[in-house]
């Protein structure tokens, strides 16, 4: 079926740090790529996504290309901040429109001022 | 214009209890998907409705897990009785039509069997 994996956590970086979290999937089809961020006690929140291949999703500084040939949509920053600490969580859609989420295990972003 | 609401927050139960999780969607979304997290884990789908019927539940567990959603009221995620590998959260998403793009998520509830 269909899987997302992620670089293995936790990852600490210095404030203004270069962060780069892998993502990888394996999906039959064409399915839309997320990234979603939960800070400490709180729900998901969608950072951003991207429907089709060589599609850039970026929200706050963050950035993601969706890569179909090496299938992957890996998250980075050009410079971090305090704030940005939380866990970072890849998903996908297993075909555009479907109903049901398949994430990743998370990966703890711990940054240091 | 209120997100989605997930109650109680934190629930804590004895093994052989009963749980139950409510989930409000936001106004105007008529679908809703539950997912649940086991601690350190990423987020496992669980079942998804719409307003009086199940669309997909194959991630619920075949037993003691069943969910609701009324044509009023919240939709219900109800565990019978509870056992230990039930802690998790549960977290509850609602869209306005169906598909993932659409999703926005609740804060989630944090159960505790002891």
């Amino acid at each position: 079926g269909d899987s997302v994996t992620q670089m293995e956590g936790p990852v600490t970086l210095s404030e203004e740090a270069f962060l780069t979290i892998n993502c990888t999937y394996t999906a039959t089809g064409y399915p839309s790529l997320f990234w979603y961020v939960q800070y400490p006690g709180e729900g998901l929140q969608l950072l951003l996504k991207a429907t089709k291949a060589d599609d850039k999703g970026s929200n706050k500084g963050f950035e993601a290309t969706y890569r179909k040939e090496t299938t992957s949509f890996h998250l980075e920053k050009g410079s971090v901040q305090v704030s940005d600490s939380a866990v970072y969580f890849c998903a996908l859609s297993d075909i555009q429109g479907a109903q049901k989420l398949v994430f990743g295990q998370g990966t703890r972003l711990t940054i240091n001022p | 214009n209120a997100g989605v609401m997930q109650n109680p927050r934190h629930l804590v139960r004895r093994r052989g209890q009963e749980a139950r999780l409510r989930c409000s969607p936001m106004k105007g979304h008529s679908h809703v998907y539950w997912y649940r997290q086991l601690p350190e884990e990423g987020l496992k789908f669980m079942v998804y409705l719409q307003k009086e019927n199940i669309i997909d539940e194959s991630g619920m567990p075949k037993e003691r897990f069943s969910a609701e959603f009324p044509k009023e009221g919240p939709s219900i995620l109800r565990i019978q009785q509870v056992v230990r590998g039930d802690s998790a959260a549960y977290f509850c998403a609602s869209s306005p039509e169906q598909g993932a793009d659409g999703y926005t998520f609740g804060s989630g509830t944090r159960l505790t069997v002891v």
